[in-house]
């Protein structure tokens, strides 16, 4: 499968954890982004690498969470301290960027639940 | 501020009809407008895309979407509806100007009924 992968699809942890997620986009991929969905909503952007420099951050990805993409390849988000309130589908996607546009594709999500 | 609505939870449709899915948005610059479409315990799908050019844009599965400037819409559209498109579909929008990242609205639950 050469799509965008997410590891893993599941976790469940309780409050006050530390847990990190990983996502392998696809290969020639420049840019990463991360996106949180809540039920009922449509996602929301966290974060976006090109390469290995992450260039914005949103207001939603407060001190407890951390994105790295080490060698401009794979990232890991890493949320310290869980809450409740953290419990989300959190998704990856990866663009090869263009001179017009980039087409992002996302990975199936990694479903977090803090208990 | 960017944002993109969606201003219906839930459409339903019978098998072979047409359905329309709406979405409207606002950005500061010129948009770049997508639809995806999300299946139970799956990501989200591109379905496609307006960048420039004819306002009528074709995609994946047989559905298409119509770019309205004055109207700052971009409706999903698809003449015939199977059961197999019941699913979660989200319009987003991108500012050519400002940012890489998506807009997404809350989205639209597509039901087609046999």
């Amino acid at each position: 499968d050469t799509g965008v992968s997410q590891d893993p699809r599941h976790k469940i942890t309780k409050r006050g954890q530390n847990v990190t997620f990983r996502c392998d986009p696809i290969s020639e991929h420049n840019r990463l982004y991360w996106y949180r969905q809540t039920l009922g909503q449509g996602p929301e952007f966290l974060t976006y690498f090109q390469n290995e420099a992450q260039l914005e951050k949103s207001r939603l990805l407060s001190d407890r969470f951390s994105a790295e993409r080490p060698k401009g390849s794979f990232s890991t988000l890493e949320i310290q301290r869980t809450e409740q309130g953290d419990s989300a589908m959190y998704l990856c996607a990866s663009s090869l960027a263009t001179l017009q546009f980039d087409e992002q594709f996302f990975g199936p999500g990694t479903r977090l639940t803090v208990l | 501020a960017q944002s993109v609505a969606q201003p219906e939870d839930q459409v339903n449709v019978a098998e072979g009809n047409p359905l329309t899915v709406k979405c409207t948005y606002s950005v500061s610059g010129n948009p770049y407008l997508f639809w995806y479409v999300q299946y139970p315990n799956r990501g989200l799908q591109f379905l496609l895309k307006y960048i420039t050019g004819d306002n009528l844009v074709k995609g994946s599965y047989g559905f298409e979407a119509e770019f309205n400037k004055s109207q700052t819409s971009f409706h999903l559209k698809k003449p015939s509806a199977l059961v197999s498109d019941s699913a979660l579909y989200f319009c987003a929008v991108r500012d050519m100007k400002s940012s890489y990242k998506l807009i997404f609205g809350s989205g639209t639950r597509l039901l087609v009924r046999p």
